[in-house]
């Protein structure tokens, strides 16, 4: 099982949007929608923000946001702030029966 | 509370077998599907493996599957990972993660994790 697409980092500036892609197949991405959204800050552990495609758990605040179009799903980070610059992972259920996680993603806040 | 707490990781030769515990509290353990996610040093969450509410399905990583075993004692809320055949890309920390509800669902907590070293 292939590892899912993340683009190896985005950045942005404080106030403004960035949207990070997840590129999948038809066997993972395009088939499910357990689709999920992980934070890692360094030297931390991982933090779940999006589930299912676009549900957010408690606590995480409403400038998080996911969606999905075909094999691909996106995380969505509106209003950047500097407490948002971390490593985003997506992770897909697959036809196989497993999970498969993105490379990651490196958010900078300029 | 949940908690989720890792023991078991250390220096292992290549080769040999380790076996990782995981005790949960402040849910009903038995109730959820559980899984261990690793982490090799400076790199991506790689999924290894999970496990249903029961313990009667089981599902496997290609890169460990006949290598590993999970398991899962529930009057114990301890889940486990035995690690057979090691080599030196099992090198990592491995996290064991509390589903939301069944194995489809998001991975909602994670323990702090245990390091894992494949080494002569």
């Amino acid at each position: 099982q292939s590892a899912l697409t993340q683009p190896a980092s985005v950045s942005g500036s404080p106030g403004q949007s960035i949207t990070i892609s997840c590129t999948g197949t038809s066997s993972d991405v395009g088939a499910y929608n357990y689709v999920s959204w992980y934070q890692q800050h360094p030297g931390k552990v991982p933090k779940l923000m999006i589930y299912e495609i676009n549900n957010r758990p408690s606590g995480v605040p409403d400038r998080f946001a996911g969606s999905k179009s075909g094999n691909t799903a996106s995380l969505t980070i509106s209003g950047l702030q500097a407490e948002d610059e971390a490593d985003y992972y997506c992770i897909s259920h697959t036809s196989s029966s497993t999970w498969v996680f993105g490379g990651g993603t490196k958010l900078t806040v300029l | 509370e949940v908690q989720l707490l890792e023991s078991g990781g250390g220096l292992v030769q290549p080769g040999g077998s380790l076996r990782l515990s995981c005790a949960a509290s402040g849910f009903t353990f038995s109730s959820f599907a559980m899984s261990w996610v690793r982490q090799a040093p400076g790199k991506g969450l790689e999924w290894v493996s999970g496990i249903s509410g029961s313990g009667g399905s089981t599902y496997y990583a290609d890169s460990v599957k006949g290598r590993f075993t999970i398991s899962r004692d529930n009057s114990r809320n301890t889940l486990y990972l035995q690690m057979n055949s090691l080599r030196a890309e099992d090198t990592a920390v491995y996290y064991c993660a509390k589903a939301r509800y069944d194995f489809w669902s998001a991975l909602e907590r994670w323990g702090q994790g245990t390091l894992v070293i494949v080494s002569s």
